[in-house]
């Protein structure tokens, strides 16, 4: 059974560093074809593509917020980390993880964790 | 980055009616194109992977390839009024359109 789950702090405030934790389930990080991507999605608007981490830890981000963020794996906790810096209020979000590849798309989804940034 | 174009961006619409919702890519992506649908509060699902498999429910169908794509719900059910979006997932950057509503009439 697949599963992803995402966990982070609730509150940052501006100009702060946000760490999210994606921790996974049910597919290995390294043996298939199958990576792991952040999506973000504000109160009310549109899903947004952030970043994605390969099984051989190849990576791609977002073109807008690419100088913000890092995605990283430790393959030992079956988990991928997404950091973004200099956080702004417009960031108030909720993040998701997702499991995919060229073939499947993204199809497994974790259930979301709402990010507010406010000092 | 591949822009995608999510037309219409709401609809209204009655149990039982056909839906059709269309997606537009900037540039060619083959039949590299999925479609989700999301619920208040909720994680997004996925409906359909390369343009036209999966399906499931069985109503629900997509169909196209290159720019332009189609996802059609056959007979709207009550559990289906939500928002919808297409993902490319050609290229990287992926990218979404930007949603379309589906309410009750």
């Amino acid at each position: 059974q697949v599963t992803l789950k995402e966990s982070g702090p609730v509150l940052v405030k501006p100009t702060e560093t946000l760490t999210l934790t994606c921790t996974v389930s049910g597919f290995s990080l390294t043996k298939t074809t199958m990576g792991v991507t952040w999506i973000r999605q504000p109160p009310g608007k549109a899903l947004e593509w952030l970043a994605h981490i390969f099984s051989n830890d190849e990576k791609s981000y977002s073109t807008s917020l690419k100088s913000r963020l890092t995605i990283s794996k430790d393959t030992s906790k079956s988990q991928v980390v997404l950091t973004i810096t200099n956080m702004d209020p417009v960031d108030t979000a909720t993040y998701f993880c997702a499991r995919g590849d060229y073939n499947s798309a993204l199809d497994y989804w974790g259930q979301g964790t709402l990010v507010t940034v406010s000092s | 980055d591949i822009q995608m174009t999510q037309s219409p961006s709401s609809l209204s619409a009655s149990v039982g009616d056909r839906v059709t919702i269309t997606c537009r890519a900037s540039q060619g992506i083959r039949n590299d194109l999925a479609w989700y649908q999301q619920k208040p509060g909720k994680a997004p699902q996925r409906l359909i992977y390369a343009a036209s498999r999966g399906g499931v429910p069985s109503r629900f169908s997509g169909s196209g390839s290159g720019k332009e794509f189609t996802l059609t719900i056959s007979s709207l059910q009550p559990e289906d009024f939500a928002t919808y979006y297409c993902l490319q997932h050609s290229a990287y950057p992926w990218t979404f359109g930007q949603g379309t509503k589906v309410e009750i009439k």
